[in-house]
């Protein structure tokens, strides 16, 4: 059974950088069979695509945070991991990593979902 | 971006009930439609894909349809584990917008 944890600091300070990671179990995150993701819902509110990224690592982001979002795998540690820089109070959220098949000719969406961690931007 | 408004913000409901969501792309979006399903404290779970195939697992009281801008979620014989918040996702292009949300609430 696949499974994906997100881990980091649950507190950043405004303007450094929020760094998480999502390891992926039960399943390799190298096959050419996955696109893997980044999520976020601030508290009480609702949920905006981060981006994702290709094993080959091919990335795609939100137009909205791109100056400030890096997302990266690491295939010898069946992870991936999400960057974003010169965070604010509006950054707060749970963050969710999440995985969508690609198979070529099929129309697939997300299947798949971390339990989401919290990170509260403040000094 | 593509623009996904769903409708209604929040519906109130009894157990038994039938139930239409609506989510509206900004663009067309062929059938590239998730929806989702999201319980307070929890992560969404994935209900159905290409605007109306079921994910695995997925019980057949969910059905989902639509193509190019106008897309339905219908859940038939609510129980009390299916009010949640529901929430529409395009795929067809960069970046992958939601909708709002819709809270579903027990009358």
């Amino acid at each position: 059974q696949l499974q994906l944890q997100e881990s980091g600091p649950g507190l950043v300070k405004p303007s450094e950088t929020l760094s998480l990671t999502c390891t992926v179990s039960g399943g390799s995150i190298s096959s050419s069979s996955y696109y893997w993701g980044w999520i976020r819902q601030p508290p009480g509110k609702g949920l905006e695509w981060i981006g994702s990224i290709y094993y080959s690592g091919s990335t795609y982001y939100n137009p909205s945070l791109k100056s400030r979002v890096t997302i990266s795998v690491d295939t010898s540690k069946n992870q991936f991991s999400l960057k974003l820089s010169s965070v604010t109070a509006a950054d707060t959220a749970v963050y969710y990593c999440a995985r969508r098949p690609r198979y070529s000719g099929y129309n697939l969406a997300i299947d798949y979902w971390g339990q989401g961690t919290l990170v509260t931007v403040s000094s | 971006d593509i623009q996904m408004t769903q409708s209604p913000s929040s519906l109130s409901a009894s157990v038994g009930d039938r139930v239409t969501i609506t989510c509206r792309a900004s663009q067309g979006i062929s059938n590239y439609l998730a929806w989702f399903q999201q319980k307070p404290g929890k992560a969404p779970k994935s209900l159905i894909y290409a605007a109306s195939s079921l994910q695995s697992g997925v019980p057949s009281k969910f059905s989902g349809s639509g193509s190019g801008t106008d897309f339905t979620l219908t859940i038939s014989s609510l129980q009390p584990e299916d009010f949640a918040t529901y929430y529409c996702q395009q795929y067809n292009s960069y970046p992958h917008t939601f909708g709002q949300g819709t809270k579903l609430e027990i009358k």
